[in-house]
């Protein structure tokens, strides 16, 4: 059972390049979630999905894109790399979008350098 | 916008010590959860508490949670070199429980 895969482990972009983060699930999860976790600014969540077809913003958004068109996978686009966007990038799926009653599983992350 | 924080920043004890850490947060939860993040890997839930109960135990954890004083701790008992961690609170965001709002974590350092 491999859990939420993230590809890839490591990535370096120049200032103005896009890329795709992927994101796959294997536990039939109809929640899924993207956070970028800074030195000193704990985990910020950036986009979510509560099921397929259905994306919302969280706190952070500017800059990045989701879809939503399978319930497995849920890549995260930038659109156009910034050095702001330099982070380890974190993709969380639980079973129901109640979250009060269903915790986060974790990818192992994507370290994101801009240059 | 942060809704935990955790306390303290960084906690250095030895092995078979207790390790007591602590998170505020600003409105009402739904429910709280801690997590583990071991150094350059993903988060590990450990436990949830839901805002009707006052404590829940798991294995070597305790986490106690005061509604009143919008406050939660994480106790880990007779702890290990292998507890090496940080250790973060999340709460439902304001307005919706679609939205975990993680705090910044406590680095927990336990020396052999």
């Amino acid at each position: 059972n491999a859990g939420v895969t993230q590809t890839p482990k490591f990535q370096v972009l120049k200032t103005g390049q896009s890329m795709t983060l992927q994101c796959a699930q294997d536990m039939n999860h109809e929640y899924m979630s993207w956070y970028r976790q800074d030195p000193g600014m704990g985990l910020r969540l950036i986009h979510y999905s509560v099921g397929a077809g259905i994306t919302d913003q969280g706190e952070v958004p500017n800059g990045y894109n989701v879809s939503r068109s399978t319930t497995e996978d849920f890549p995260l686009r930038l659109l156009s790399a910034a050095p702001s966007q330099t982070s380890v990038y974190f993709c969380a799926s639980s079973r129901t979008g109640f979250l009060y009653n269903s915790p986060l599983h974790f990818g192992n992350g994507t370290r994101l350098t801009v240059t | 916008s942060q809704q935990g924080e955790e306390d303290p920043q960084a906690l250095s004890i030895q092995e078979g010590e207790n390790a007591t850490m602590n998170c505020s947060y600003k409105t009402s939860i739904n429910n709280l959860q801690w997590y583990r993040q071991n150094s350059g890997r993903g988060l590990v839930h450990l436990i949830l508490i839901r805002s009707n109960e006052r404590e829940k135990h798991s294995g070597r954890l305790r986490v106690t949670l005061d509604t009143s004083k919008k406050s939660s701790s994480l106790l880990i008992t007779a702890s290990r070199a292998a507890d090496t961690a940080s250790y973060f609170c999340a709460t439902d965001a304001p307005g919706g429980s679609e939205k975990l709002v993680f705090g910044k974590g406590t680095k927990l350092t336990v020396n052999p």
